[in-house]
């Protein structure tokens, strides 16, 4: 079973600050990796997927990397607004048609 | 919510009945999964189904069972309930998607939130 680590647990920022946390996962037999946005009493949100080392993706504020060969990637928020506040997810997995591997979240809260 | 409903979205058991969790789907999406989500400890998987009757365990299967008769729904059933099953359920689902890769973005339900007394 993959073991999938986030970090920070949980992260407050000021609004206008910019932040980042980091998913680590194995990079042996590593096929695809997974963000999700979670807000509290909502279900998970599609943010990004991306398979290829070097893959960088990016949707308004937030952006993302891969690295596979040293199995991490990074999420960033550029100027955080309280509406940012969530919990983020990522997820991996090994092999195509399977189940993801979710890592236990980054908690962001943004005070405005 | 992508078509995905989870029924019931709340409730309270007893220890040692049994349960059964619905996921229904009109997106006719291969596969669906089933989670459970716990302080601490995030989203874990339970089971899930790469198509009718087709299903496998994940990391937290006992205790549980699945079916999927029909590609639409996916249930879950708990045999005898217990305490240490109150949770958060989420269903998924996910079709694989070619672009750089064969992945399966998943997508979710709202959740069922089940008590155990």
């Amino acid at each position: 079973i993959l073991n999938v680590e986030q970090s920070p647990q949980s992260l407050h920022v000021q609004e206008g600050d910019s932040t980042n946390f980091t998913c680590s996962f194995p990079s042996s037999n590593f096929y695809a990796l997974h963000w999700y946005r979670w807000e509290t009493a909502k279900s998970p949100e599609a943010l990004f997927v991306m398979t290829l080392n070097g893959d960088e993706k990016k949707k308004g504020r937030i952006s993302a990397t891969l690295n596979t060969k040293e199995g991490y990637s990074y999420l960033y928020i550029k100027g955080s607004q309280p509406e940012d506040s969530a919990t983020y997810l990522c997820a991996s997995s090994n092999q195509a048609g399977t189940a993801l591997i979710f890592g236990k979240g980054t908690t962001l809260s943004v005070s405005s | 919510d992508a078509g995905i409903t989870q029924s019931p979205r709340h409730k309270v058991t007893e220890t040692g009945t049994p349960v059964t969790l619905r996921c229904h789907q009109t997106e006719n999406h291969r596969y669906m999964y089933w989670y459970r989500q716990d302080p601490g400890h995030g989203l874990r998987l339970i089971h899930y189904s790469y198509g009718v009757k087709d299903t496998d365990k994940g990391e937290v299967s006992d205790g549980y069972s699945v079916s999927r008769s029909k590609t639409e729904d996916f249930l879950l059933t708990l045999e005898s309930a217990t305490s240490s099953q109150t949770s958060v359920y989420f269903c998924a689902i996910s079709e694989q998607v070619r672009g750089g890769g064969v992945y399966n973005e998943q997508f979710f339900g709202p959740g069922t939130r089940l008590t155990v007394l």
